[in-house]
């Protein structure tokens, strides 16, 4: 089993409309969570920083199931510009520095 | 300059070359990364220096070779690379010891002939 699973997609999403997708996470000692944002051949960038049981900011809601293992992102009202990869990243921090498991990605696509 | 640089952008080497890649941070940070992301893969880490020691090497081929001189700067130096390492390489910076996120370079897009 791959440490951090998501759906690679497409999801294909009208303009204006909502649009969730899971990210799975296998070590159950995982810390924080994030979710980044990626372009085509362009660095992540940070979207998201997920702590407790989630968080909001503006169009976009992350919620984190510590019992279950997952991590959802949810985008209302999406806009052409959403459309990107969204890597689902889980932390496991110690003192010697932050380790960062990346999933491979969720492939968003808005479309007018 | 802010954030996370890295030099050069787009590199193109033989297998017998010899390059190094370059990265730069004016976060204040105290730990920086290696990752290898490849076509259709998830990122991979590759190096990790926390307070200038490397303390993290995910069983990466010794053709690779990293080097941090001080707490703003990560190398990583290149011989005799493989087709298959043609790939995007990222570097990042974070706080040791912190929860928080790490941010990245614009990466180095290598390309091996």
């Amino acid at each position: 089993r791959k440490e951090v699973e998501q759906d690679p997609g497409p999801f294909n999403v009208p303009e204006g409309a909502t649009v969730a997708f899971n990210c799975t996470y296998s070590n159950s000692a995982s810390q924080s969570f994030f979710w980044y944002r990626q372009d085509c051949r362009k660095e992540p960038k940070l979207l998201m920083s997920v702590y407790s049981s989630g968080n909001e900011d503006g169009r976009f809601t992350a919620q984190l199931n510590r019992a279950s293992q997952y991590i959802s992102l949810l985008i209302r009202d999406s806009k052409l510009s959403d459309s990107a990869t969204y890597l689902c990243v889980v932390n496991e921090w110690k003192a010697a520095g932050n380790k960062l498991t990346f999933g491979g990605g969720t492939r968003v696509l808005v479309k007018p | 300059e802010t954030g996370v640089t890295q030099t050069p952008r787009h590199l193109v080497m033989g297998m017998t070359n010899k390059k190094s890649l370059k990265c730069e941070q004016h976060l204040g940070h105290n730990a920086m990364y290696w990752y290898k992301q490849s076509a259709k893969k998830p990122l991979e880490l590759m190096f990790v220096y926390s307070l200038e020691e490397r303390v993290e090497n995910n069983s990466v081929p010794s053709r690779f070779s990293p080097e941090c001189p001080n707490s703003s700067h990560l190398f990583l130096h290149l011989h005799t690379l493989q087709p298959e390492d043609s790939a995007l390489y990222l570097c990042a910076s974070s706080q040791a010891g912190s929860p928080y996120e790490q941010y990245f370079g614009p990466g180095t897009r290598l390309t091996v002939t």
